[in-house]
Formats: C-alpha cells, sequence, structure tokens
C-alpha cells in the first residue's frame, strides 16, 4: 500500500524568505502523480503544484517549486518570497496513474506560519 | 478551472437526524466523485469512492450504512448520514474527477456538528 509521510506539523518562515516544506513517500508503483495541496482557514482545498513520475524535470509554479527525487521518493516543497497569504495547512498527496483510479492518499499536514 | 460545489458549508442537527450533503460539478460532468473526511487539524481521510450510475465504494472501516452515498447523475453526489450521533460531527469534502484533468477538485467542504 502507498503512504504519505510529512515529518514537519508546522513550520514557521518570515516575510520574503524562503522556506521548504517535506514529503517522502513509499510505493512499489511506477506511473503516478503527486500533489501539493494548500488549505487554509476556509478549509477549501487548493491544488498549488503537481508533479507526474514520468517527468525528471522540477514543476514549478511562480513562487512554488518542487524538489522531486524519485529514487529517494522525496517531494519537497519549496516557496519562494513568502507572503501573508501563504499561511495555511499545507497537504502532500499521492495519486497512482492507473487509468480510472484517482484515489488520493494524503499526508498528514503541515502547518505553515507566515511572520511579518 | 473546474468547480465544485458543495452544500450546505455547514449545518447543525440532532442526535437520531439524518442529514444530506451535496457535492455538484458546475461546469463539468464527474463520472467519479470522492467523500473525504477531516477531523480537526488531521489529514483528508477517503470515506468512499463514487461512481455515477452505480454503488460506491467504501474504505475499510466506513459503515455503508450510516454513510449513504448515491451518485445518481454526472453532476451530483450525496452523503446522507444517517441517525447522527455526536462522534459523527466532522468536516465532511467532496471532490470529483474531470476526465480531462490529472487532479481532482474539491468542494469547499461541510461542517457537520450533531448535537
Amino acid at each position: 500500500a502507498q503512504t504519505v509521510t510529512q515529518s514537519q506539523p508546522e513550520m514557521s518562515v518570515q516575510e520574503a524568505e524562503t522556506v521548504t516544506l517535506s514529503c517522502t513517500y513509499d510505493t512499489s508503483e511506477s506511473d503516478y502523480y503527486l500533489f501539493w495541496y494548500k488549505q487554509p482557514p476556509s478549509r477549501q482545498m487548493i491544488l498549488v503544484i503537481r508533479q507526474e513520475a514520468y517527468k525528471q524535470q522540477n514543476a514549478t509554479e511562480n513562487r512554488f517549486s518542487v524538489n522531486f527525487q524519485k529514487a529517494a521518493k522525496s517531494f519537497s516543497l519549496k516557496i519562494s518570497d513568502s507572503q501573508l497569504g501563504d499561511a495555511a495547512m499545507y497537504f502532500c498527496a499521492y495519486r497512482s496513474g492507473g487509468s480510472g483510479t484517482y484515489k488520493y492518499i494524503f499526508g498528514t499536514g503541515t502547518r505553515l506560519k507566515v511572520l511579518a | 478551472g473546474a468547480v465544485v460545489s458543495q452544500h450546505p458549508s455547514w449545518v447543525i442537527c440532532k442526535s437520531g437526524t439524518s442529514v444530506k450533503i451535496e457535492c455538484r460539478s458546475l461546469d463539468f460532468q464527474a463520472t467519479t466523485m470522492f467523500w473525504y473526511r477531516q477531523f480537526p487539524k488531521q489529514s483528508l481521510m477517503l470515506m468512499a469512492t463514487s461512481n455515477e450510475g452505480s454503488k460506491a465504494t467504501y474504505e475499510q472501516g466506513v459503515e455503508k450504512d450510516k454513510f449513504l452515498i448515491n451518485h445518481a447523475s454526472l453532476t451530483l453526489s450525496t452523503l446522507t448520514v444517517t441517525s447522527a450521533h455526536p462522534e459523527d460531527s466532522s468536516f465532511y469534502i467532496c471532490s470529483a474527477r474531470d476526465g480531462r484533468a490529472t487532479e481532482a477538485f474539491f468542494g469547499q467542504g461541510t461542517r457537520l456538528t450533531v448535537v
């Protein structure tokens, strides 16, 4: 069975600084997707970034980028130039790549605090 | 992007009554919808996978008779919590699959409080 582990329950970052959130996963599959979701106080899940396992290039979305280490099964999220609006819970998620399988497995989350 | 709407956003019900939560895909057809439960400061736990026109697939440990899921159309799935008890109080989130997209899209969630 697949598992997703986020070892940092809480992180803090100074506004405008950079922070990295860690995520490791375990799977025997070769085809899968990884995601980072943000959950602000409103509880709405917002997709931050996604990575296809077959792509070697790390995904980037503006200030957000990932460090995808497939062999190490690591998928960290880097947030550059942190803003107050980045404060939220961040969940790492895994999804099998097989057709018809859209079941997500979520990590336990990391609460990010942004200090003014 | 694709929009998933959940209703109601919050609901309070008396112990022993049933409550229905709706999940709608507003601008796409969702062949598959998912229902999650999230306890305070915890992660999302998948309860069941709902496929249009067929019975839902429940995760281990989830009571099928308590959490009734219906996916009667390509844009609507409902979760009914039957004979609710205070321990059923939680945050329930649905997500829907747009067949063209890699990721699923999430509703805004429903906070259920059973008193």
